[in-house]
């Protein structure tokens, strides 16, 4: 199975939205609405931001969302902070009953 | 609260096997709709998903690990393990033990990750 395809990086000022993409096949992304998206800090652990394509866990800020289109899934950050700059990644479930990420977005606040 | 951890190795010898155990702790592995699975992340790169398993057992794995992987719980020990056979240099990475919603949904919780380095 093929990594979903996500940009390199990204960045933006203080204050400003950024949205990450993350590109798949009809066999993942476009399958199902199980998307999920991932914050990564150096040296720590994955902690997840989205799920199923839109929902946010519990305690995480309202200012990180997603969306779905075809096979193409979204992460939008609004109000950028410093403490967000980090690498993220999608995950997708797929019809093999896999899950597959995304190669990474690193994030650079500037 | 629930907790993750990773034991195991943290070098083994090319053409050896990698194997992992993941204590979870703060609740049961036998609650249901919870799938437990392992993710790699080789040093400075991505993440690669490697499999999960249910407490009953039922597995799904990287079809690109599949033929060198086996997982197995082992719910008397709230434990659940990984063995991956005929390592070489590209196995190196974190190791995550993590938990996730059924096979497709949110991972909710990680471990902190064990290193494992396979020497070229």
């Amino acid at each position: 199975q093929s990594a979903l395809t996500q940009p390199a990086s990204v960045s933006g000022s203080p204050g400003q939205s950024i949205t990450i993409s993350c590109t798949g096949t009809s066999s993942d992304v476009g399958a199902y609405n199980y998307v999920s998206w991932y914050q990564q800090h150096p040296g720590k652990a994955p902690k997840c931001l989205i799920y199923d394509v839109s929902n946010r866990p519990s305690g995480v800020s309202d200012r990180f969302s997603g969306s779905k289109s075809g096979n193409t899934a979204s992460l939008t950050i609004s109000g950028l902070q410093a403490e967000d700059e980090a690498d993220y990644y999608c995950s997708s479930y797929t019809t093999r009953s896999t899950r597959v990420f995304g190669g990474g977005t690193k994030l650079t606040v500037l | 609260q629930l907790q993750l951890q990773e034991s195991g190795p943290g070098l083994v010898r090319p053409s050896e096997t990698l194997s992992l155990t993941c204590t979870v702790s703060g609740d049961s592995i036998r609650i249901p709709s919870y799938h437990w699975g392992w993710i790699r992340q080789p040093p400075g790169k991505g993440l690669e998903w490697i499999g999960n398993i249910y407490y009953s057992g039922s597995t799904y794995y990287n079809p690109s690990l599949e033929s060198r992987l086996t997982m197995s719980v082992d719910t008397s020990r709230n434990q659940f393990s990984l063995r991956l056979s005929s390592v070489t240099a590209a196995d190196t990475a974190v190791y995550y033990c993590v938990r996730s919603y059924g096979d497709y949904g949110m991972i909710d919780y990680w471990g902190q990750g064990t290193l494992v380095a396979v020497p070229s």
